[in-house]
């Protein structure tokens, strides 16, 4: 199986840089995805990782460390909009479906 | 982008009854959907993989019976929750992978299910 952790919640300031952790255990390690998710909505994709290192999309950018099991996103300037839950989802051996985390509540205030 | 829609957004029924949610992929054909359920402040739990033409593949602990799938067209999908009861009343979210595209899929805005 898999065991995925990162923070139940988070409270940022409007215009301020936030960093959003998850670790992951799992064994063949296949990617790792991002995804936002506004309260009573669906999920939206933000980033997917495969490789180490880190991948910029104008204010987020996601970071891994297969050898750590360990990814973080990085959303710059902050906006009120950015309030919803980040989700850290991996995927694993053969399986091309990926394991969600339970997500970190992410409060931006002014 | 690609599209996923649901339908019930929101739906409330009696216990005993069952409920039907469709899943459509509006401009893609999506060879294999996903249905989720996921409760308040939790995690999106995958319930089953349904593939078009064939029968779904449930997860562990899923009741096959209770929650029927149904995917006949590349573009539709449906979950029956069947003899609904209180402990039903979920989140359910359907996504559906495009066939050209490996690394991503793309949901559906959800149907809010409550039982009484």
């Amino acid at each position: 199986g898999q065991n995925i952790d990162q923070p139940t919640e988070m409270t940022a300031t409007e215009g301020a840089i936030v960093q959003i952790n998850c670790t992951y255990q799992t064994s063949g390690f296949n990617g790792l995805f991002w995804y936002q998710q506004h309260a009573g909505e669906a999920p939206t994709f933000l980033s997917y990782n495969v490789l180490d290192g880190l991948e910029e999309k104008g204010r987020f950018s996601s970071f891994l460390s297969r050898s750590k099991g360990y990814s973080y996103l990085l959303l710059k300037e902050l906006q009120m909009k950015d309030s919803a839950s980040y989700l850290c989802a991996v995927r694993s051996g053969g399986s091309y479906i990926p394991t969600f985390g339970r997500g970190t509540s992410l409060i931006v205030h002014p | 982008g690609a599209v996923v829609s649901q339908h019930p957004s929101r739906v409330i029924c009696k216990s005993g009854t069952s409920v039907k949610i469709e899943c459509r992929s509006l401009d893609f054909q999506a060879t294999t959907m996903f249905w989720y359920r996921q409760f308040p402040k939790k995690s999106l739990m995958l319930m089953a993989t349904s593939n078009e033409g064939s029968k779904a593949t449930y997860e562990q602990g899923v009741e096959k019976d209770k929650f029927l799938i149904n995917h006949a067209s590349l573009t539709l999908s449906t979950l029956t929750v069947t003899s609904a009861h209180p402990e039903d009343s979920s989140f359910y979210i359907c996504s559906a992978k495009n066939f050209g595209e490996q690394e991503t899929q793309y949901f559906g805005p959800g149907t809010r299910l409550l039982v009484l």
